[in-house]
């Protein structure tokens, strides 16, 4: 079963407006963690931000906030102010218990963001 | 100085061939990783090293065959790959696992296998 899901395969946004990417994810587990990670077309993945499964506010990163929705099982992210730099696929990932090494991945979202 | 370095960027290399990735990790941390990335399928956890030791072989091949001398390097030995081994392969390295603790991505090698 799929772990992480990203529905979008492909955005486009206007430069300077906001764009959500969506990601649902699926676990049993009561603590784990969410990433956003950023992989622009020169391939290395850039870490984003963070979310905990007990954090109680949404996590918030310069021009990135994620906006955590637990009972839905949602982690979408938030990028405001879109900038031409933004454009790149956008990958949600898991890690499930409090110290696993493993990272589940979802299939990503490119983004493009139009001047 | 660069966190994860990767080395090369782009390899071809035909199906007789043998030939190695090398990955060096400058952050201090003492768990590696390698991941593949296909085209049009999520990033795919291959192999884990915690403190030089493999804890994670995630049903790879063994015509993957991994190394990792010290905490700072991490190898991957290649040999008889098959064309769907073509991919982005990208090593990635992490302190100690707490609950906030983020993995650490170098820019990956392209393999292209003929």
């Amino acid at each position: 079963a799929q772990k992480i899901t990203q529905t979008q395969p492909g955005m486009f946004v206007q430069e300077k407006e906001a764009v959500t990417l969506d990601c649902t994810y699926d676990t049993s587990d009561q603590s784990y963690g969410l990433f956003w990670y950023k992989q622009p077309s020169s391939g290395e993945m850039i870490f984003l931000i963070y979310q905990g499964s007990y954090d109680e506010q949404n996590a918030t990163e310069g021009r990135y906030s994620l906006n955590f929705q637990k009972a839905r099982k949602s982690a979408n992210l938030v990028i405001s102010a879109s900038q031409l730099g933004d454009s790149a696929m956008y990958f949600c990932a898991m890690r499930e218990g409090r110290s696993s090494y493993k990272l589940i991945f979802g299939s990503g979202t490119r983004l493009l963001v139009r001047p | 100085e660069t966190g994860v370095t990767q080395t090369p960027r782009h390899l071809v290399m035909g199906m007789t061939n043998k030939k190695s990735l090398k990955c060096e990790q400058h952050l201090g941390h003492n768990a590696m990783y390698w991941y593949k990335q296909s085209a049009k399928k999520p990033l795919e956890l291959m192999f884990v090293y915690n403190f030089k030791e493999q804890t994670e072989n995630n049903s790879v091949p063994s015509r993957f065959s991994p190394e990792c001398p010290n905490s700072s390097h991490l190898f991957l030995h290649l040999h008889t790959l098959q064309p769907e081994d073509s991919a982005l392969y990208l090593c990635a390295s992490s302190p100690p696992q707490r609950e906030k603790d983020t993995q650490y991505f170098g820019p990956g090698t392209r393999l292209t296998v003929l």
